[in-house]
């Protein structure tokens, strides 16, 4: 199973985008990049996957390098309810293995 | 869509009871479900895996007689935690997983469930 790093913590204020970067450096040839996120007293939210390249959806985006190493979630002009805690995990679906996560505080 | 439900959100037991936990796929037929336990300013930590029909597979150093798992159903699981203590006290989270080949074919977390044994 493939572990990942991130950030314990990050500020921004509302109207930044903000980047997320979590390393894999034993990230598998069929494993997915998925990130999640977790407001407090709460299960977590599926935010967007991806296995390669670039992707988007309604909420974020994802990048992915070649070497698929690394990953970066980017949220676009964050507001104060982007607070909470960013989950970046590598694996199967049926093996997800949450790490740390990154705390996320948005500032007014 | 992919919505999952668990009940109670909240209980409160006295040490040495039961308590039991519903997790329910509300709108997809859940092939697997999972259930997770988070202590506080921790990160999720998976106790174990069950698929409908079949005994479920506990993750290391997690007692199968303490937390009895249940997958009666395609949408339906229940945990049991057996004979509380104060220790047991957490935020329990399932999920479930669609089967393959759908766009069920992801954990969808169930809103947790926060456990208080006195």
């Amino acid at each position: 199973l493939a572990k990942t790093t991130q950030p314990i913590s990050m500020d921004s204020y509302e109207g930044q985008e903000v980047n997320i970067t979590c390393s894999h450096n034993n990230i598998a040839t069929n494993d997915y990049i998925t990130w999640y996120q977790q407001f407090p007293s709460q299960g977590p939210r599926f935010i967007i996957q991806g296995y390669k390249t670039k992707v988007t959806n309604e909420v974020a985006s994802l990048f992915i390098p070649a070497d698929r190493k690394s990953s970066t979630l980017s949220l676009p002009r964050v507001s104060l309810s982007d607070t909470a805690v960013y989950y970046c995990l590598v694996g199967d679906v049926d093996k997800l293995i949450f790490g740390q996560g990154t705390t996320l505080q948005v500032k007014p | 869509g992919a919505v999952v439900s668990q009940h109670p959100s909240w209980v409160i037991c006295k040490s040495g009871t039961s308590v039991k936990i519903e997790c329910r796929s509300l709108d997809f037929q859940a092939t697997t479900m999972f259930w997770y336990r988070q202590f506080p300013k921790q990160s999720l930590m998976l106790m174990a895996t069950s698929n409908e029909g079949s005994k479920a597979t506990y993750e290391q150093g997690v007692e199968k007689d303490k937390f009895l798992i249940n997958h009666a159903s395609l949408t339906l699981s229940t945990l049991t935690v057996t004979s509380a203590h104060p220790e047991d006290s957490s935020f329990y989270i399932c999920s479930a997983r669609g089967a393959a080949g759908t766009t069920y074919n992801e954990q969808f977390f169930g809103p947790g469930t926060r456990l208080t044994v006195l």
